[in-house]
């Protein structure tokens, strides 16, 4: 167990719409990021934050938002859902933003 | 940007027989790089990491080798087991940047 916590392990819904996907980090990580898993694509950086305030930001599209809130928890926001976006949603955290990353056990999103 | 990559995508070895997995990457200022394990169903596990002014670092069974002239990293399992049968990613950063740069993977199977 990382000590990193994603909910929910699953998710599936319809094109269109628009999921939350939530990341609790382990106890004093202040950095948290947040990856996607898809067969064709390997772990794809998406965005992190640190103590609140977005600090990089890579592959994540428009659609797609994130944000880190006072008790470090973070969310990703998903909306108007493609299929396309059907893949593994992985959340990590670090205790600064140089050292090593500790991942959850993911968010497997499906869209039909 | 940075490219990382693996020389073989699948890598079979026979119980007790020692491992090596591969890995190139294309960016010279990286300065920390970190190998993963992930088992089906399961978020990328931290295995160990290396910075770059060392070029060798043990772990328990685990060897990561950092040549800097020719841009390779490499992990060596020894006395390989069963459990150890995952996909294994490599990833690069550089101090100082905010995100992880993945490798596609190698899966390694052990074969009893």
């Amino acid at each position: 167990d990382s000590g990193v916590t994603q909910t929910p392990k699953h998710l599936i819904t319809a094109t269109g719409q628009r999921v939350t996907l939530r990341c609790s980090p382990r106890s004093g990580d202040l950095s948290v990021y947040w990856y996607q898993q898809s067969l064709d694509q390997g772990l794809q950086f998406l965005i992190q934050y640190y103590n609140g305030e977005e600090r990089a930001k890579g592959n994540i599209l428009e659609r797609f938002s994130a944000q880190q809130f006072p008790d470090l928890h973070s969310e990703l926001n998903l909306s108007s859902l493609e299929l396309g976006d059907s893949a593994l949603y992985f959340c990590a955290s670090s205790a600064r933003v140089d050292s090593s990353a500790f991942f959850g056990q993911g968010t497997r999103l499906t869209v039909v | 940007g940075e490219s990382v990559g693996l020389h073989l995508p699948t890598l079979s070895v026979q119980e007790g027989d020692n491992s090596i997995i591969n890995c190139a990457y294309s960016n010279s200022a990286s300065d920390y790089f970190i190998w993963y394990k992930q088992e089906s169903g399961k978020g990328p596990q931290f295995i160990i990491d290396i910075r770059s002014n060392m070029d060798k670092r043990q772990g328990q069974r685990v060897t990561v080798l950092l040549n800097k002239t020719v841009k390779h990293l490499s992990l060596q399992i020894a006395a390989t087991q069963p459990g150890d049968s995952a996909v294994y990613f490599c990833a690069e950063s550089l101090t100082g940047a905010n995100n992880l740069f993945f490798g596609t993977g190698t899966r390694l199977t052990v074969i009893p």
